[in-house]
Formats: structure tokens, sequence, C-alpha cells
């Protein structure tokens, strides 16, 4: 079965630092992968993807992300984290056959000042 | 241009009510989900409209749930006799998908619709 893993409900990092949001996943094949962010009462909003090729994806807002096929990985990862990041994180996934999009549970990320 | 648009952004109905929600996806835009987001849980897959292909309704909860495209374009999506376990935010988006197999698109999310039944 399809299915996405986002082992921590919340992270909590001092602004200034790194960040890392970490996603598993189990798919068959090569999967296509997805981070979204979610504002307070917005709704989710896109920023990088893994597709094909480097394994490291850069993306909105200074994100970036790397593709570890033999870990069934694709962790989230900013150098510097901004008060203003705080947010809902979605790791998501969709392997190459199906329609749909399975999305992790998303991990609560809160930069301290 | 404007985004993916959701109406009602709030829903407060009565258990045994029927509710219709309704997406405005991008223009041009040929695929359109439906997914449920509950307080602590991830997205819930409902239903995927792609072009003029019969919809995958495979994540419809129960055969109360039903969801429509007209045209292409606007879609509603319709719970019957509502349950107290309905009551989540339901999120519409969209994607273009040029060709079929053009799956790793990333989709366009609405704002959402929360729906309350109490």
């Amino acid at each position: 079965a399809q299915s996405v893993a986002q082992p921590e409900d919340q992270v909590n990092v001092a602004e200034g630092n790194p960040l890392t949001v970490k996603c598993t996943y189990s798919v068959s094949g090569n999967p296509y992968l997805f981070w979204y962010v979610q504002y307070p009462n917005r709704g989710l909003q896109f920023l990088l993807k893994y597709i094909t090729g480097d394994n490291l994806v850069k993306g909105s807002y200074g994100f970036e992300a790397e593709f570890n096929k033999s870990q069934t990985s694709f962790h989230l990862k900013k150098p510097s984290a901004l008060v203003s990041d705080s947010a809902l994180y979605f790791c998501a996934v969709r392997d190459k056959s199906g329609n749909q999009f399975y999305f992790g549970t998303g991990t609560s990320l809160t930069v301290i000042p | 241009g404007a985004g993916v648009s959701q109406s009602p952004s709030n829903k407060v109905t009565e258990k045994g009510k029927d509710v219709e929600l309704r997406c405005d996806p991008i223009s041009g835009h040929t695929a359109l989900y439906w997914y449920r987001q509950s307080l602590g849980q991830g997205l819930e897959f409902l239903i995927y409209f792609q072009g003029n292909s019969a919809p995958d309704k495979s994540g419809l909860p129960s055969d109360r749930f039903s969801a429509e495209r007209t045209g292409g374009s606007v879609s509603t999506l319709t719970i019957q006799r509502t349950q107290q376990e309905d009551s989540a935010v339901y999120l519409c988006a969209s994607s273009f998908h040029k060709l079929a197999g053009d799956l790793y698109n990333e989709q366009f999310f609405g704002p959402g619709t929360r729906l309350t039944v109490l």
C-alpha cells in the first residue's frame, strides 16, 4: 500500500538555525514527491517537488529537499529558519500509475524568535 | 489570474441535512481533486476528475458523498444526510495535465470549506 509518514507532529527551531522536517514514503516504483505548506486559515501552497534527476531540489522561500532512494526519504530543509516559516508542512507522494496523491499527517513547525 | 475558489468558506448544518460545497478551479486546469482534512489528520483523498474521463471515486467514504463536475470546470461535492463525523475542512485542488500522463504537476489548493455538523 502507498503511504507517507511524517514522524514528527511538531518541530521547534530557533530563528536563524537550520531546520529539517522529515518525510518517508512507501510506494511502488519511482514516485513523484512534493512538499506543501499551510499557513493558518489558508489553503495549501506548493513548495517544491522531485520528479527525476538531481536528488537535491530547491523550492520557494529558500526551502530545499533531498530525495534519498535507498532510505525512501524526502526531508525538507532550510539553512536558516525565519519566524515567518512557522506553519504546517505536508509531504505528499504520487506513484506513476495512480490518480491519487498520498499526504502525510503534517508537521507543525514553530520557529522561535 | 484567480486561484482556486471555494464556497461557502464556512457551513454549519444540522445532522441529517444535505449540503453542497462548490469549487471553482483555475481556468484551463484539467484535473480537479477533493480532499477532506480533519483535525490532526492528513489530507484524505475523496475524488479525482480528469478531463472527460470517468472520475476516480475510490476515496468517497460512503454513498452519502457524491460529486460532479460540469463542463469540465466547476465542481460540486454533495453530502447527503450529514453526520457529525462529516465535520471537517473540505479542500479542492486543481492542476493542469497537458497529457494524461502528466502526473507530476503540482496541485493548486483552494482555501477550503469548513463544515460543522451539529
